[in-house]
């Protein structure tokens, strides 16, 4: 069974800080992978997602993702960190089966500080 | 373009209380669609989800039950709530085995007092 892990359940960084969100998963096929992002008492949206083309993935608000099959790992990244990226941020995979249900992380609470 | 809808925004209820939240999803056909519920400080459950009318899986057994009588309609219910029912429900949905991601609603803050 598919499975995610979020290294840190808080992270805090500096505003113009390079931001690094890890998730490692668990699959027993090749993944397709998300990360989605929840701001105060909103629904998820999503940022990004890996299904088997390029293994560095661009999203919006300049976020990025590696997929590294070797390591089972992907991470979120971003450069430089600004005030409106303070949020939750979710791991998920996909059964890649009949409904195509998620398997989430913990999620991991980014705090920028000014 | 498609968009998703749920209400009521929040709700608060007394414990034996019934529930009923709405979820419809517009600019697509045939989507599965999916229930959540995130506790405070916690990821997300499914509770439920669906993949055509009237086809209901459970993930979790509990006082809650799903209904979809309508291509994009998903309905959670309860006959009496708990406080443990307390949380933050979403609904979502999907198109197609090979289009996996879902897209999610604004949710609804349900407390049971």
């Amino acid at each position: 069974a598919q499975s995610v892990t979020q290294l840190g359940s808080h992270v805090s960084v500096s505003e113009g800080a390079l931001v690094l969100l890890r998730c490692n998963y668990s699959s027993s096929v090749p993944p397709y992978l998300f990360w989605y992002v929840q701001y105060p008492n909103q629904g998820l949206q999503l940022l990004l997602k890996y299904t088997s083309a390029a293994t560095l993935v661009k999203g919006i608000n300049g976020f990025e993702a590696e997929f590294k099959k070797s390591e089972t790992s992907f991470h979120l990244t971003k450069p430089s960190a600004h005030m409106s990226d303070a949020a939750e941020y979710f791991c998920a995979v996909s059964d890649l089966e009949g409904a195509q249900k998620l398997v989430f992380g913990q999620g991991t609470r980014l705090t920028i500080n000014p | 373009s498609q968009t998703i809808h749920q209400w009521p925004a929040t709700l608060v209820q007394p414990v034996g209380s019934p529930l009923s939240l709405e979820c419809t999803v517009e600019g697509t056909s045939n989507p599965n669609l999916y229930w959540y519920r995130q506790a405070a400080g916690r990821g997300l459950q499914l509770l439920f989800y669906s993949v055509g009318i009237g086809q209901i899986s459970s993930e979790v057994p509990q006082n809650l039950s799903a209904s979809r009588p309508q291509d994009r309609q998903f309905i959670l219910s309860s006959k009496k709530l708990l406080l443990s029912d307390s949380g933050f429900y979403l609904c979502a949905w999907s198109v197609g085995q090979w289009v996996p991601e879902q897209y999610f609603g604004p949710g609804t803050r349900l407390t049971v007092t």
